[in-house]
């Protein structure tokens, strides 16, 4: 079936305004992955659903963010009172069942958010 | 610590040659993976290979293969007869067994193709 979609591809917003990001899983992929790619860098693990649970959200970086997911599909990242620091492309993928650490994430096209 | 190292920020290579991209990593579980991801300048995530801690022959998919050497905790990506297209940012990572799944990325190599 089609990959993981993401929208919108690209949001610009003003600093203090609150932004909601969207993912899309693979159909059938129970295990849905946040990250965070700043300017030149690596990826940076933000939160993990399993199903419609987030067992561990330790990864967000501060209260500003959270994230659910519904339906065991669709999954929201919300940023409140953006700050530009918050500027990056924010990364989903999804997979079948996180159990066996073999089991490969696939990555939608990303965001790209810009906080002025 | 860093938990993946990739110690070459850019390389460049040559059309047709092969090139071998670095990767070392650090863990003190005994069940991981290690994966490599391409990114070219369009953005996307593009899954390449796989090698699982127990496995006991190198992975290969095609072109690429990932020279495992668990003993020095190394996980080369070695392209061989590379190509324009295969210029890109190329990302190894890493999944603990013991991790709720999150992958651990390095920095990322920037590879160029000559032509």
């Amino acid at each position: 079936g089609a990959g993981v979609s993401q929208s919108p591809s690209n949001k610009v917003t003003e600093k203090g305004k609150d932004v909601e990001l969207r993912c899309d899983p693979i159909s059938g992929h129970t295990a849905l992955y946040w990250y965070r790619q700043s300017l030149g860098q690596g990826l940076e693990f933000l939160i993990y659903f399993q199903g419609n649970s987030a067992p561990d959200k330790s990864g967000l970086p501060s209260d500003r963010f959270s994230a659910e997911r519904t339906g065991g599909s669709v999954s929201t990242l919300t940023i409140q009172r953006t700050q530009q620091e918050d500027s990056a492309v924010y990364l989903c993928a999804s997979s079948r069942a996180p159990g066996s650490f073999g089991e490969t994430q696939y990555f939608g096209p990303g965001t790209r958010l810009l906080v002025l | 610590a860093q938990k993946i190292t990739q110690t070459q920020p850019g390389m460049f290579v040559q059309e047709k040659e092969a090139v071998t991209l670095d990767c070392t990593y650090d863990t003190s579980d005994q069940s991981y993976g290690l994966f490599w991801y391409k990114q070219p300048s369009s953005g996307e995530m593009i899954f390449l290979i796989y090698q699982g801690s127990y496995d006991e022959q190198n992975a290969t998919e095609g072109r690429y293969s990932l020279n495992f050497q668990k003993a020095r905790k190394s996980a080369n990506l070695v392209i061989s007869a590379s190509q324009l297209g295969d210029s890109a940012m190329y990302f190894c990572a890493m999944r603990e067994g013991g991790s709720q799944g999150n992958l651990i990325f390095g920095k990322g190599t920037k590879l160029s193709v000559k032509p």
